[in-house]
């Protein structure tokens, strides 16, 4: 089975802190992606990634950056954490192909002070 | 791209078949639809997708009208576990990526 998984499960940090959340996957899928997600919402899409260190934003990439050094690795960056980033953080994979059968991980729940 | 739309919420008695409807009426001829699920506090899990034939796994079967339009999905004999959160997709945006809509929260009963 597909295992995408999540640096925590909950985080909790103070406004103005960078906060690192890390995901890595181990299918060797080629594309990667951060969501956050919010009460009436749904998912939307932050960042994603299709190849090692290519990323392309999202709907909402404003106050994020990620990095993809390894294949296998998707870190969401939140260079300067606000209140308004207190969501919950969920990360996913896919392999290249003609459907869109994404793998997520957990999720990470995030409090911001 | 199609946008899609769903019931708010539903509820099933437990061992019952649970029917999720789904409208999609501005879907081309070449998206696929796509059904995932999300238990509460665990991330998305993906289900099934169809075209246009009626597709079945083990996890559940996909009824799609002949002209697209609707799709329908069905959990054969829903279980306590099956209470989840259904989100039916088949609308992309600007990037090529899938668009999640708020699902259908189907809540099983004993």
């Amino acid at each position: 089975d597909v295992k995408v998984t999540q640096s925590s499960r909950y985080l909790v940090k103070r406004t103005g802190e960078k906060v690192f959340l890390e995901c890595v996957q181990d299918m060797d899928h080629e594309n990667m992606f951060w969501y956050r997600q919010d009460p009436g919402l749904g998912l939307r899409l932050i960042y994603f990634s299709y190849d090692v260190k290519m990323k392309e934003k999202g709907d909402i990439p404003e106050g994020y950056s990620v990095s993809r050094e390894k294949k296998e690795r998707f870190s969401l960056i939140l260079e300067s954490a606000s209140t308004n980033q207190t969501s919950m953080y969920l990360c996913a994979s896919l392999t290249s192909g003609v459907f869109d059968t994404q793998y997520f991980g957990p999720g990470t729940r995030l409090t911001v002070l | 791209d199609a946008k899609t739309t769903q019931p708010t919420s539903m509820d099933c008695a437990e061992g019952r078949a649970a029917n999720l409807p789904c409208n999609h009426s501005t879907i081309s001829g070449n998206e696929y639809v796509y059904w995932y699920r999300q238990i509460h506090s665990q991330g998305p899990q993906y289900i099934i997708h169809g075209l246009k034939n009626n597709e079945t796994n083990e996890m559940a079967s996909l009824i799609i009208t002949e002209d697209r339009k609707s799709s329908t999905l069905i959990l054969p004999h829903a279980t306590l576990r099956d209470t989840a959160v259904y989100y039916c997709i088949a609308e992309r945006d600007s990037n090529y990526q899938l668009i999640w809509g708020a699902g259908t929260k189907l809540i099983i009963k004993p």
